[in-house]
């Protein structure tokens, strides 16, 4: 069974302070997305990765993708309240399989 | 607005009721899926529909239906369910059934079995 590592599963920091949550996996995949999923709503895609190495910037959320497309991490610099939400990584492995999803961090930014 | 809906967005019922949770999309999507969220657990996927036929059933119980009665709605009929069965359960669509494909998710139905 592939199993896709979230760490840390809760993150509570002040508004302004920098962070960096994980998505860990002893398997590759072809691509893989970042989801918010905010209190009351579902899951939104925020990006998606393809290419190992790959870095793609949305304003002050940086993800990476590794290089050897097993893992991923999500940077926010100057955190604010309203990046406080659910955050879930998936993995496709191809297209002739459903995503993997992680269990999520949740991630509490206080003013 | 994600463009897709799901009603009710609460619900309560006995071990002994049944009841269904509806969705539509207005995505113009061919592929519609049922997932299970439980509280630090990954997201569960139970059916995958493409194109109105069921294309993936990841070992849910018979206590859940599933009906797809063309590509823009999707029911998940309940009877005789567990306490353990209490969820957000959240509907979502895709273009197409192709993994790794973007999935457009609605607000969720929040299921209490009482």
């Amino acid at each position: 069974t592939q199993l896709l590592e979230q760490s840390p599963q809760f993150l509570s920091i002040q508004e302004g302070e920098n962070l960096t949550v994980y998505c860990n996996s002893s398997s590759v995949f072809s691509s893989l997305q970042w989801y918010r999923q905010e209190p009351g709503e579902g899951p939104v895609l925020l990006v998606t990765v393809v290419t190992g190495g790959e870095v793609k910037k949305l304003k002050r959320l940086t993800f990476q993708f590794g290089d050897a497309r097993k893992d991923s991490s999500l940077h926010i610099t100057a955190a604010q309240p309203g990046d406080t939400g659910l955050y879930l990584c998936a993995g496709a492995r191809n297209s002739n399989y459903q995503l993997i999803w992680g269990a999520g961090t949740k991630l509490i930014i206080k003013p | 607005e994600t463009g897709v809906t799901q009603t009710p967005r609460h619900l309560v019922m006995g071990m002994t009721n049944k009841k269904s949770l509806k969705c539509e999309q207005h995505l113009g999507h061919n592929a519609m899926y049922w997932y299970k969220q439980s509280a630090k657990k990954p997201l569960e996927l139970m059916f995958v529909y493409n194109f109105k036929e069921q294309t993936e059933n990841n070992s849910v119980p018979s206590r859940f239906s599933p009906e797809c009665p063309n590509s823009s709605h999707l029911f998940l009929h309940l009877h005789t369910l567990q306490p353990e069965d209490s969820a957000l359960y959240l509907c979502a669509s895709s273009p197409d059934g192709i993994g790794g494909n973007t999935i457009y998710f609605g607000e969720g139905s929040w299921l209490t079995v009482v």
